[in-house]
């Protein structure tokens, strides 16, 4: 049980284009959904929390009109990278929970790279 | 704000046991979790630990926890060539978003034949 599913698993865009990354959990309902980046050889670094239904709260430093985050529903939410460039590749993972002190269930991360 | 802090490197030979260290600062944290990274993949949850607790043991695993020195520590008993990749430990506390946690930095674990 407890399976996220994120899509794509690897994505190559131009600069200047939008990605769409979906994460979907599987068998439950996440109330809560978390963002996060990866650099190479580096830790996970939260971009925002989504909750269903409402607004993502994101984290300092983190452009929410470059990274637009939908929760439009307890199964998927979705991560848009806005107009793209170069330093916006890197590897983006998300997770999802049932809230309170359920353990996060993460996807397999999703590759981006900018050309 | 929060800091989570490991050891970067580990390497062990198959067959022996593995000691992942793990310290962090907040003092409120409610669960500690140990997640496992293999190249290219997302975060497996291997184990976690909730606060007021000592130990865990769950099959190879073994989780202990000293709350006084905030140290945490994941092993791994009679290591083999597949527990190769990155461990993290995270701590979480609630946040009105619900559970949010911070990562370490991961160790590299490499098991050698």
């Amino acid at each position: 049980g407890a399976v996220v599913s994120q899509h794509p698993s690897r994505v190559i865009c131009k600069s200047g284009t939008s990605v769409k990354i979906e994460c979907r959990s599987l068998d439950f309902q996440a109330t809560t959904m978390f963002w996060y980046r990866q650099f190479p050889k580096q830790s996970l670094m939260l971009m925002a929390t989504s909750n269903e239904g409402s607004k993502a709260t994101y984290e300092q430093g983190v452009e929410k009109d470059k990274f637009l985050i939908n929760h439009a529903s307890l199964t998927l939410s979705t991560l848009t990278v806005t107009s793209a460039h170069p330093e916006d590749s890197s590897f983006y993972i998300c997770s999802a929970t049932t809230g309170g002190s359920s353990p996060l269930h993460f996807g397999n991360g999703t590759r981006l790279t900018v050309t | 704000g929060e800091d989570v802090e490991q050891s970067l490197f580990l390497s062990v030979r198959e067959g022996d046991s593995s000691v992942i260290n793990c310290t962090y600062t907040d003092s409120s944290s409610t669960y500690l979790y140990w997640y496992k990274q293999e190249p290219g993949a997302g975060l497996q949850l291997l184990t976690y630990i909730f606060s007021n607790m000592d130990m865990k043991q769950d099959q190879r695993l073994t989780v202990l926890l000293n709350k006084k020195d905030k140290h945490l520590s994941l092993r791994i008993a009679d290591t083999q060539t597949g527990d190769s990749a990155i461990y993290f430990c995270a701590e979480s506390h609630f946040t009105g978003g619900g559970n949010k946690l911070t990562f370490g930095t991961g160790t590299q674990l490499k098991v050698e034949l």
